[in-house]
């Protein structure tokens, strides 16, 4: 199984739409988890971490469960400027604390 | 506000070849990464530094080598560049192990 699995994508959308990305983690001691942005050819940028309680920044939601091992990222009223690949990362506690495992990522378009 | 600076952003070498790709933070991060990035797959660790004189292996460390002689510095060396070496390179840089690693803009590699 995959340390870090996500939707395949791709994901086409209007203007406007709500979407949502899925994420699945194999490591259960894992211990922090983070949604990261790349736009192409460019280099991936922090969207935002991801709390155990669920956390919000502007249109985007956050989720995690930790008992099914699942983190989301729902985007509300998509922006053309939202096109980009979505990277779910998690980090791994104890004696690899240092590393942080990428998702293979999700591309999404957001059409006028 | 520099960041994360690599050189050079692009390089094309020959099977058999050696090149050094350079990466220097500004951040005074303890943490330095080296991913390497293939089309439609996740980021892969290939080494990284806790610190100046620490460096250990990633997920797929063969065919490089790196140091840290600085807090600043950390290169990758390739010896016997390969085909398989054909990727997208990504520095990294965090504070601490479960801060936000700020990357740099990447060298593309292609190995003829």
């Amino acid at each position: 199984r995959k340390e870090v699995e996500q939707d395949p994508g791709p994901f086409n959308v209007p203007e406007g739409a709500t979407v949502a990305f899925n994420c699945t983690y194999s490591n259960s001691a894992s211990q922090s988890f983070f949604w990261y942005r790349q736009d192409c050819r460019k280099e991936p940028k922090l969207l935002m971490s991801v709390y155990s309680s669920g956390n919000e920044d502007g249109r985007f939601t956050a989720q995690l469960n930790r008992a099914s091992q699942y983190i989301s990222l729902l985007i509300r009223d998509s922006k053309l400027s939202d096109s980009a690949t979505y990277l779910c990362v998690v980090r791994e506690s104890g004696g690899s604390n240092y590393k942080l495992t990428f998702g293979k990522g999700t591309l999404l378009t957001v059409n006028p | 506000n520099a960041g994360v600076t690599q050189t050079p952003k692009f390089r094309i070498l020959k099977i058999g070849q050696s090149m050094t790709l350079q990466c220097t933070q500004d951040m005074n991060h303890n943490y330095m990464y080296w991913y390497r990035q293939d089309p439609g797959m996740g980021l892969k660790l290939i080494y990284y530094s806790v610190g100046a004189g620490i460096t250990d292996k990633g997920e797929v460390p063969n065919g490089y080598n790196v140091s840290r002689s600085t807090t600043e510095d950390f290169p990758l060396r390739l010896e016997l560049a390969a085909p398989s070496q054909t990727s997208v390179y990504f520095c990294a840089s965090s504070y601490d192990a479960g801060g936000e690693a700020f990357f740099g803009q990447g060298t593309r590699l292609t190995v003829v």
